[in-house]
């Protein structure tokens, strides 16, 4: 199974600041990769999602960088605000060509303060 | 969009005891999932509920364990069966609305804690 390596752990930015969580992943064959948002209480609900043939895209504040040679997607989030603060997950498909079943990363809990 | 719920939201059990998770969701949707999410960790994918067949589950979870039925595409239950204080996570129910879009849909879990 897939494995995705995400870090950090925890983050804390002040408000306007950037944010940024790194995620590594195994198999290039892999072709869909998605951040989730995680408020508490709440269920995992899709932020943004990047496929391979690109390097990036940006929604709003959001941006994902993909570096396939590396094997890495970074998730970037412009002028951080309070209401940014949640966990965000990295994810990638189980297997080849198939974004029904993910596995995700270890989470990073983002605090934006004031 | 796929508008999710689940019942019970929160719940103590018993150590012994099973419970039985139902997940609803406001359309039909080809695909059901039910995560696991321990404290303060990330998601688990326990299994993939099939309407009409027995469910597929992941490595290191068993049917005995976490039994699953799917009526139909609207609706869903997991068991988790004589539970233990390990059993204590968040299970949450996800449904994938358009294959085509690889974006999950999930509902706002429920929040089992094992005595």
């Amino acid at each position: 199974q897939q494995q995705v390596k995400q870090s950090p752990q925890s983050l804390i930015v002040q408000k306007g600041g950037i944010s940024i969580i790194n995620c590594a992943y195994e198999n290039t064959a892999f072709d869909y990769f998605p951040w989730y948002q995680q408020f508490p209480g709440k269920g995992p609900a899709l932020l943004i999602a990047i496929r391979p043939d690109v390097s990036e895209k940006k929604e709003g504040r959001f941006t994902i960088s993909f570096n396939k040679s590396a094997k890495q997607f970074s998730l970037h989030i412009m002028d951080s605000q309070p209401g940014d603060s949640a966990t965000y997950f990295c994810a990638a498909p189980c297997l080849p060509y198939d974004a029904s079943k993910l596995t995700f990363g270890t989470g990073t809990r983002l605090q934006v303060t004031l | 969009s796929a508008v999710i719920s689940q019942k019970p939201s929160r719940d103590i059990c018993q150590r012994g005891t099973s419970l039985t998770i139902q997940c609803q969701v406001d359309s039909q949707v080809t695909m059901m999932f039910w995560y696991r999410q321990q404290p303060g960790q990330s998601l688990t994918l326990i299994a993939t509920a099939n309407q009409g067949s027995e469910a597929t589950y992941e490595s290191g979870f068993v049917i005995d364990k976490f039994p699953i039925s799917r009526p139909n595409l609207t609706f869903s239950t997991l068991t988790v069966s004589n539970m233990s204080p390990e059993d204590s996570s968040i299970y949450l129910c996800s449904v994938l609305h358009h294959p085509n879009t690889g974006e999950l849909f999930f509902g706002e879990g429920s929040r089992l804690t094992v005595l």
